[in-house]
């Protein structure tokens, strides 16, 4: 069973470029997360989206961010018109189902994005 | 989210047990006590979980204070690959989000 799958691992955009980041979740998972990781900093929630829909979304930045869960294919994390301060490592988590515990997410490797 | 407090870093010699503390005096009786751990360069990983009473995994074990106020993450036999970021999360089964709010948490070094 392949573990969340997250695509490019690295990518390098210019100032002012789109970064489009893929999220593969596990099989069988229908939720989605996604956290950023700014250098030398914790790891903070971003959004959280179900199949076509976003339920959670008070960590995303109020502009150039977007998300989306489509029915058929991975999460998309967009980041328009990039600048230096995105620079950062975002990482995409999946679980299968809400559960009274709240139960694990699985963490995929991250997509290190560095902004020139 | 109720919050958490752990020391910085903490050091350990391989093969020993390895006892990582967490306070959360503020935890309230719906909330399940996780930790995860991110290893240098990857996303984190569930390590374990509970309520109220202890719990054993392959990974870890979670001692959990009789008033809940403080919970003790164990590793057994520490090896070089624990070396990591250890984090303590509180999370709600009654309402709030589903995201994981990740504090400073402890970064664990292991000595050869």
């Amino acid at each position: 069973n392949a573990g969340v799958m997250q695509n490019p691992r690295h990518l390098v955009r210019r100032r002012g470029q789109e970064a489009r980041l893929r999220c593969s979740p596990m099989k069988g998972h229908s939720h989605v997360y996604w956290y950023r990781q700014l250098p030398e900093e914790g790891l903070k929630f971003m959004v959280y989206l179900q199949k076509e829909n976003i339920i959670d979304e008070s960590g995303m930045p109020k502009e150039r961010f977007s998300a989306e869960f489509p029915k058929e294919g991975p999460s998309i994390l967009r980041i328009q018109q990039v600048v230096r301060g995105d620079s950062a490592a975002y990482f995409c988590a999946s679980s299968p189902r809400i559960r009274a515990d709240r139960g694990e997410q699985y963490f995929g490797p991250g997509t290190r994005l560095t902004v020139t | 989210d109720a919050k958490t407090t752990q020391p910085n870093s903490m050091e350990s010699n391989e093969e020993e047990p390895v006892h990582l503390p967490c306070n959360h005096s503020t935890i309230s009786g719906t909330d399940y006590i996780h930790w995860y751990r991110q290893l240098p360069s990857q996303g984190p990983e569930y390590v374990i979980h509970g309520l109220t009473s202890n719990v054993n995994n392959r990974m870890a074990s979670l001692a959990i204070a009789e008033d809940r106020k403080s919970s003790t993450l164990i590793l057994h036999r520490a090896t070089l690959r624990d070396a990591a970021v250890y984090y303590c999360i509180l999370r709600d089964s009654q309402g709030g989000s589903e995201k994981l709010v990740f504090g400073k948490g402890t970064k664990l070094t292991v000595n050869p």
